[in-house]
């Protein structure tokens, strides 16, 4: 089974502290990707990545930046976080080359800032 | 660019009738269509997907969606609703060199017995 895996489940953090969200995935996939989910908002695209250092802004980039230094893992960074970043962050992961492949998603990262 | 607009934030429906959730999709490209569903507290499934076969895709626990181009829609359907198809269910598009997915504001579905 493909595995996605973040590294935490939830996290407290204080406003203006800079937060690292570590996402890895097993099945060599070029493709992936960062999400916040909100109530009634579905999933928003901060960054992709397909590949090895290659990164595009996706929908809501602002106060974001990441890391993709090998295949496997892709790094969410919160330069100093904020109380509106409060949210569940997704990872997620495909195989880049293949029309309509699927994403696989980790569980999850329940942020919140205080 | 590409989009996708879910008609209906909550559905709701009674236990043994059909479900019908709507999404209609805008992309420059050929698009490639998923239903993903997230039950409380658990991660993202995929139901089903269209990648320009077959335009009635069939996908797991009964569900079923037709691509129509003419429409830009991507309905999802399902004859008979069981209490454990309570879920949000998200519409996604998938289009471009890099295959980048974009989600649907998602569709809550409410199964009463």
């Amino acid at each position: 089974d493909v595995k996605v895996t973040q590294s935490s489940r939830y996290l407290v953090k204080r406003t203006g502290e800079k937060v690292f969200l570590e996402c890895v995935q097993d099945m060599d996939h070029e493709n992936m990707f960062w999400y916040r989910q909100d109530p009634g908002l579905g999933l928003r695209l901060i960054y992709f990545s397909y590949d090895v250092k290659m990164k595009e802004k996706g929908d809501i980039p602002e106060g974001y930046s990441v890391s993709r230094e090998k295949k496997e893992r892709f790094s969410l960074i919160l330069e100093s976080a904020s109380t509106n970043q409060t949210s569940m962050y997704l990872c997620a992961s495909s195989n880049g080359g293949s029309k309509g492949a699927e994403a696989f998603f980790g569980q999850g990262t329940r942020l919140t800032v205080v | 660019a590409q989009s996708v607009t879910q008609l209906d934030s909550h559905v709701s429906v009674s236990e043994g009738t059909p479900v019908l959730l709507r999404c209609n999709y805008s992309s420059s490209y050929s698009p490639s269509l998923f239903w993903y569903v997230q039950h409380p507290n658990k991660g993202l499934q995929l139901l089903l997907k269209y990648t320009s076969a077959a335009t009635l895709v069939k996908g797991i626990n009964g569900f079923e969606a037709e691509f129509k181009k003419s429409e830009t829609s991507f309905h999802l359907t399902k004859p008979s609703a069981h209490m454990s198809d309570a879920a949000e269910y998200f519409c996604v598009v998938s289009a471009g060199g890099y295959n980048k997915l974009i989600f649907g504001a998602g569709t809550r579905l409410a199964v009463h017995p």
